[in-house]
């Protein structure tokens, strides 16, 4: 079973732009939570979709967002780029349901200069 | 507020040895509790976790830990390290009451085990 993927694998965008980042959970997986890895604040959950719903958020201001497809895949858009964006953005999937772990994937390194 | 600890930011064993990785969460009511491990330029991967049960869990890669609800810890353990199992582990909690796919983590504990 193929794993969780996410594209692409690193970007380089210049502050105030905007950015999407896709990722695609292991087949049969209807969670998809995105998280930012940073080396001063770790790992923070960003957010949760289920079944196309935001099912919940961490505390990151609005200029992050997501959605989920019918397939389940997953956007996450950061508008309006700030040089602290810059991070390891891994999404994680999960059947969402029970008693469950989540597989990551090999992350987004976006650089904002 | 929810937090998970890990105490120490570095471990150091010679390969052979046990090795513990440390880690203690302060959230309300009773958690899920999982161990991750990153290695460079990678996502996380699964370790273990632990619902309910038999407070000794085993995982991949040979790894163990115990849960200890009365000192809210969840440490990691190896009976022998490996140079291999060299890495950056991560404990992280979610929670029973939302059934979210929210995992709160610790910082992280970079273990450096030598020849």
């Amino acid at each position: 079973k193929a794993g969780v993927t996410q594209t692409p694998r690193y970007l380089i965008k210049t502050r105030g732009q905007q950015v999407t980042l896709s990722c695609s959970p292991i087949s049969g997986h209807r969670s998809v939570s995105w998280y930012q890895q940073t080396p001063g604040q770790g790992l923070q959950f960003l957010f949760e979709y289920f079944s196309e719903t935001q099912r919940n958020k961490g505390n990151f201001p609005g200029r992050f967002s997501g959605r989920q497809f019918s397939n389940s895949r997953s956007e996450m858009n950061v508008s309006t780029l700030e040089l602290g964006d810059s991070a390891l953005y891994l999404c994680a999937s999960s059947t969402g349901t029970g008693e469950y772990e989540q597989y990551f994937g090999p992350g987004t390194r976006l650089t904002v200069t | 507020a929810q937090s998970v600890a890990q105490p120490e930011d570095q471990v150091n064993v010679a390969e052979g040895n046990p090795l513990t990785v440390k880690c203690t969460y302060s959230v309300s009511g009773n958690p899920y509790l999982f161990w991750y491990v990153q290695y460079p330029n990678r996502g996380l991967q699964f370790l273990l976790k632990y619902i309910t049960g038999d407070n000794l869990v085993k995982g991949s890669y040979g790894f163990e830990a115990e849960f200890n609800k009365s000192q809210t810890s969840f440490h990691l353990k190896k009976p022998s390290a490996l140079v291999s199992d060299s890495a950056l582990y991560f404990c992280a909690v979610s929670f029973r009451s939302s059934n979210t796919g929210k995992l709160i983590f610790g910082q992280g504990t970079t273990l450096q085990v030598k020849p």
